[in-house]
Order: structure tokens, then C-alpha cells, then sequence
């Protein structure tokens, strides 16, 4: 079945600091969302990304989505303590089962002031 | 803004007994998940529904039962609840296949 690698799996930085993490899917994407779960609390939509080789910004926050649609990344510049959470993505696959989004494990990014 | 709401925040059941979560959307979503969250697994899909009475088993359907009865409800059962199903369990709905998925705030749910 679609695997969603996600690297790290834990990120500590000082604030100020740029942060990246990066997903690897096995197969194929038709798009790939993106979510921030903050300590405590449920996961919630970023952005999602639907063309090969598409970025989009979000402030300091860039989302890449690979040219061959089966990678993506999440870059942050200069790091709040606000950015604090785990990060995940999540991918749909582009044939069959298709309603399903299959996630990574998610990045721990953790900011100290 | 889409709510969907989760009927209880923390459970705490004995083996064996049979366990209910909630869940309830308001903006009408035809699609809705249940999710469990553990650490270092991320989230893993238990069961979805894309239609009133309708269900797909997910990734890890076993010892899971669900209902959807109406569609703004989704129910998620534990026939005979076990220690191992101790987890966060999390809803989620969207509007259409390729829509962002709204979450619930959770269940912690510990099996004793």
C-alpha cells in the first residue's frame, strides 16, 4: 500500500533559525496536504498542493510539492516560538483507493526563545 | 467555520467493555474519518464513511466497528475494548474528496 515517509522526526532550533521537513511518498500523488497540530491540541489544514513542481507561500512558511509528484516539503525562515507543533503531510494517492489520505508521521519542531 | 465535535475528551473504560465515540459535524460533509494518533506513528486510519450508511475499513480496522446512521453523525465502536486500543482517537469530515479535513479536538481514550 501508499507510504508517506516524513524526515526528521524531531526538530529543535533556536528561534530566528530556518526549518525544513521533508515527505517521501512511495507512489504516485494526485495532491498533498499539510497540517500543524499544536501541543494539546487536533490538527489543522495549511495548505494543500496539487501541480508538479508547485510552491506556495504562506508568510515565512513555503510548500514545495516535487516535480514527479511523490515529494514535498515544508520550509520555514526564521523560526517563532508560535511555529512550535508537529507538522504533518498527508497524500492521496492518484489511482484506486483515492479517497483515502495517507499521512506521514509528522516532524516535532520545537523553538527555543 | 466547520465544527466537528467530539462527544467526550478523555475516557477511561475497563477491558472488555463496549466503548461508543462520538462524533458530529455541522456543515453537512458527506466524508468522515476516524483517526487513533499514537507517538511515533502519526495518524492511522481506522474507518471512513462517504455516505450515510455507508464504510470503508481503513488501516487498522480490527477490533473497530463504526455507524453512520445520519449524516452529520459517525460513530466509532469497541466491541470489546483492550489495552492496546489506549490511544487519542481523532474525527475528522471534509466536504468532497479533495477537500482539507476538519478535525475534532480528540478523545483520549485509556483502557485499564
Amino acid at each position: 500500500g501508499q507510504q508517506v515517509m516524513q524526515i526528521p522526526q524531531y526538530q529543535h532550533v533556536q528561534e530566528g533559525e530556518d526549518f525544513t521537513t521533508y515527505c517521501n511518498s512511495s507512489t504516485t500523488l494526485s495532491n498533498i496536504q499539510w497540517y500543524k497540530q499544536r501541543p494539546g491540541g487536533h490538527p489543522v489544514f495549511l495548505i494543500q498542493l496539487v501541480k508538479s513542481g508547485e510552491v506556495k507561500k504562506q508568510k515565512r512558511l513555503t510548500f514545495q510539492f516535487g516535480e514527479a509528484k511523490k515529494n514535498s516539503s515544508l520550509h520555514i525562515t526564521a523560526t517563532q516560538t508560535t511555529d512550535v507543533g508537529t507538522y504533518f503531510c498527508a497524500g492521496r494517492g492518484s489511482g484506486g483507493s483515492n479517497y483515502k489520505l495517507t499521512f506521514g508521521k509528522g516532524t516535532l519542531l520545537t523553538v527555543n526563545p | 467555520d466547520v465544527k466537528v465535535t467530539q462527544s467526550s475528551r478523555y475516557l477511561v473504560k475497563r477491558t472488555g467493555e463496549k466503548v461508543f465515540l462520538e462524533c458530529v459535524q455541522d456543515m453537512d460533509h458527506e466524508n468522515m474519518f476516524w483517526y487513533r494518533q499514537d507517538p511515533g506513528l502519526g495518524l492511522r486510519l481506522i474507518y471512513f464513511s462517504y455516505d450515510v450508511k455507508m464504510k470503508e475499513k481503513g488501516d487498522i480496522p480490527e477490533g473497530y466497528s463504526v455507524s453512520r446512521e445520519k449524516k452529520e453523525r459517525f460513530s466509532l465502536i469497541l466491541e470489546s475494548a483492550s489495552t492496546n486500543q489506549t490511544s487519542m482517537y481523532l474525527c475528522a469530515s471534509r466536504e468532497l474528496d479533495n477537500s482539507p479535513l476538519h478535525f475534532g479536538n480528540g478523545t483520549r481514550l485509556t483502557v485499564t
